[in-house]
């Protein structure tokens, strides 16, 4: 089975601090993801990497950066929490290989909170 | 821009019922469709996937179609128990590996 972990499942933070959400995934995985799920908005895609240290921005990359130094972890920062960002953050991983599903595997979920 | 709608966005049914979710989408240039169960404050469960090439598929009780030129896809749950109680998202790849996700059905299967 696949594994997708985050390291915390809640996060309280002050605004201004930079926040670091950590996502792991065991199946050598190429391509990572991470979204934003808000109320009303459904996900929302933020940025994603289709290798090591290769990334994109999605939809609402503005106030994240990321970064992934090694194929397993994905990391999305916050380099300055606001209020706005509170939310319950999402990673997935999905394999590029013609011989694996196309779907993407979600991880359990941050819900982050910025005070 | 792609957009995805998913209809009902709550649902309350009986036990034993035989249910069907709704999924549209705008844009037809679609390479598949997932469709995922959320319980509450957790993440995602894929649940199945059709190839835009596809017309169907089923796993178990479920079974998912694709009418890609209509852009619509439904979910059919069969005999569905309390335990089938969760949000239903589809979302549309649309290249690139990015998905569009719709805001979800939540269902309530009552014993």
């Amino acid at each position: 089975d696949v594994k997708v972990t985050q390291s915390s499942r809640y996060l309280v933070k002050r605004t201004g601090e930079k926040v670091f959400l950590e996502c792991v995934q065991d199946m050598d995985h190429e391509n990572m993801f991470w979204y934003r799920q808000d109320p009303g908005l459904g996900l929302r895609l933020i940025y994603f990497s289709y290798d090591v240290k290769m990334k994109e921005k999605g939809d609402i990359p503005e106030g994240y950066s990321v970064s992934r130094e090694k194929k397993e972890r994905f990391s999305l920062i916050l380099e300055s929490a606001s209020t706005n960002q509170t939310s319950m953050y999402l990673c997935a991983s999905r394999t590029v290989s013609d011989s694996g599903s196309p779907e993407q595997y979600f991880g359990p979920g941050t819900r982050l909170t910025v005070t | 821009k792609q957009e995805v709608t998913q209809i009902p966005a709550a649902l309350s049914v009986p036990e034993g019922e035989n249910l069907v979710l709704n999924c549209s989408f705008t844009d037809s240039a679609i390479y598949n469709l997932q469709w995922f169960r959320q319980d509450p404050g957790k993440g995602l469960t894929s649940l199945l996937l059709i190839q835009s090439s596809q017309r169907e598929q089923t796993s178990g009780r479920l079974n998912a179609s694709l009418d890609k030129s209509s852009g619509r896809s439904t979910l059919y749950i069969a005999a569905s128990q309390p335990g089938d109680s969760a949000t239903y998202l589809c979302a549309v790849n649309t290249g690139f590996q990015k998905l569009v996700f719709g805001t979800g059905t939540r269902l309530l299967v009552s014993p």
